[in-house]
């Protein structure tokens, strides 16, 4: 069994500030984690993942994970937030492995909002 | 263009109407998904399927039916549709390498409404 819990349903930050999304799985099998992004009104777009390689993950616009077994984590970051960041972000964690059949458990999702 | 096609973008129907989803990809994956979104809960998965003429139920399978007798197309059916399937609902495929790499591709989703 997996699952997905992202701590705060609503994040706001400043333009410019640091962005912290925080996302902590459990799964009884050695994971792949990904991040999506979802924009008002349009479908999920991959932002990066995680897939037994590198414990540091960079995406597109900018994002980075890490994943920390330890700490059964991977949170998303962001040096510094951009009004275009604004949308609803998503954790999700597949099955390594070949019975994964492209299952992916979600979180509840975050939305980022971005103030001036 | 690599591309999950869903129709149509937005639904309303009444109690009972039987309906269908079309879902189409492009990129020759074998796994296909249906998953509804509802605030709060995030994405939970309908039905999945591996290949052609195979299937199982996700995590919500209750009210939905699913076929795929071609690799291209998932479509997804409400015999008799209820308020309570009122959501956003998205279609993705996805592939898996050797070493169970996996990625799922998302359509653009289908807003069903049912009065």
């Amino acid at each position: 069994a997996q699952s997905v819990t992202q701590l705060g349903s609503h994040v706001s930050v400043s333009e410019g500030a640091l962005v912290l999304l925080r996302c902590n799985y459990s799964s009884s099998v050695p994971p792949y984690l990904f991040w999506y992004v979802q924009y008002p009104n349009q479908g999920l777009q991959l932002l990066l993942k995680y897939t037994s390689a590198a414990t540091l993950v960079k995406g597109i616009n900018g994002f980075e994970a890490e994943f920390k077994k330890s700490e059964t984590s991977f949170h998303l970051t962001k040096p510094s937030a951009h009004m275009s960041d604004a949308a609803e972000y998503f954790c999700a964690v597949g099955r390594a492995g070949g019975t994964s059949y492209g299952k992916l458990t979600f979180g509840q999702g975050t939305i980022l909002t971005v103030h001036p | 263009e690599a591309q999950v096609t869903q129709n149509p973008r937005y639904l309303i129907t009444v109690t009972g109407k039987k309906l269908t989803v079309t879902c189409s990809q492009n990129m020759n994956h074998e796994y296909m998904s249906w998953y509804r979104q509802d605030p709060g809960l995030g994405l939970r998965q309908i039905y999945y399927s591996m290949n052609v003429e195979v299937t199982d139920k996700g995590d919500v399978p209750e009210g939905y039916k699913v076929s795929r007798k071609e690799k291209r197309n998932f479509p997804l059916i409400l015999e008799s549709p209820s308020p309570n399937q009122t959501s956003l609902y998205f279609c993705a495929s996805s592939f898996n390498d050797a070493g169970g790499n996996t990625e799922a591709f998302f359509g653009q989703g289908t807003r069903l409404t049912v009065v």
